[in-house]
């Protein structure tokens, strides 16, 4: 059973740094892109960052291109999100996915349960 | 960056009625996008995929039509386990964009 578990999510003030992780189980991990998508309260979804599979590739979404980097540890199965210099519009659920198909971006099709950022003084 | 419209931003509708939203790109992502379902306090989950393939485990009840820059999600008969908000996606190119969402309400 494909598993994904996001932690460090917290309250931070704006300007500051925080760093998620998204632990993952239950598939061939090196063989899929994860992203990172958001969900401010009460709002729609935002696709945040994206990583390939062996991590040599990553896009990132246009409000946080230069603020925020995502990377992996393909001999721990995990990808973080380092995310700096933190906004009030950063707050957000954040989730990690999985692509559905092995070696190419694809669409998002395991999710996990999420982690809330608040960015606020 | 490609910009997703769906509509109606609120459908109300009854148990057993036909549903059909829209999504609307400001320009052609081929047959590249994808439907998601998302429950409150939940995360979303995938419905179709490349425009017209239905996800592992999703009831036939949903189907996905359209190319180019129209696309069509179609629920054939609500159930009531299916009133929800539902997103557009496209992976045509990056950054990759969702719509605005459809909320599925009961009447």
């Amino acid at each position: 059973e494909v598993q994904l578990l996001e932690s460090g999510g917290g309250l931070v003030q704006p300007g500051g740094s925080l760093r998620l992780s998204c632990a993952a189980s239950g598939f061939m991990f090196e063989g899929y892109v994860i992203s990172w998508v958001r969900q401010a309260p009460g709002k729609g979804l935002e696709w945040v960052a994206g990583i390939s599979g062996s991590g040599s590739t990553s896009y990132y979404g246009d409000s946080v291109q230069g603020r925020f980097t995502v990377a992996r540890d393909n001999s721990r199965n995990t990808v973080s999100l380092q995310m700096d210099s933190l906004r009030a519009e950063d707050t957000a659920v954040y989730y990690c996915a999985k692509d559905r198909e092995v070696g190419i971006w694809d669409y998002f099709e395991s999710w996990g349960r999420g982690t809330l950022v608040t960015v606020s003084s | 960056d490609i910009v997703l419209t769906q509509s109606p931003a609120t459908l109300s509708l009854s148990p057993g009625d036909r549903a059909t939203l829209t999504c609307r790109a400001s320009q052609s992502v081929g047959s590249s996008l994808a439907w998601y379902q998302q429950k409150p306090g939940q995360a979303p989950r995938l419905l179709i995929f490349d425009a017209s393939g239905r996800a592992t485990d999703i009831p036939a009840r949903f189907s996905g039509g359209g190319s180019g820059t129209d696309f069509t999600l179609t629920i054939s008969s609500l159930e009531p386990d299916d009133f929800a908000v539902y997103y557009c996606q496209q992976r045509r190119r990056f950054p990759l964009t969702f719509g605005g969402g459809t909320k599925v309400e009961i009447k």
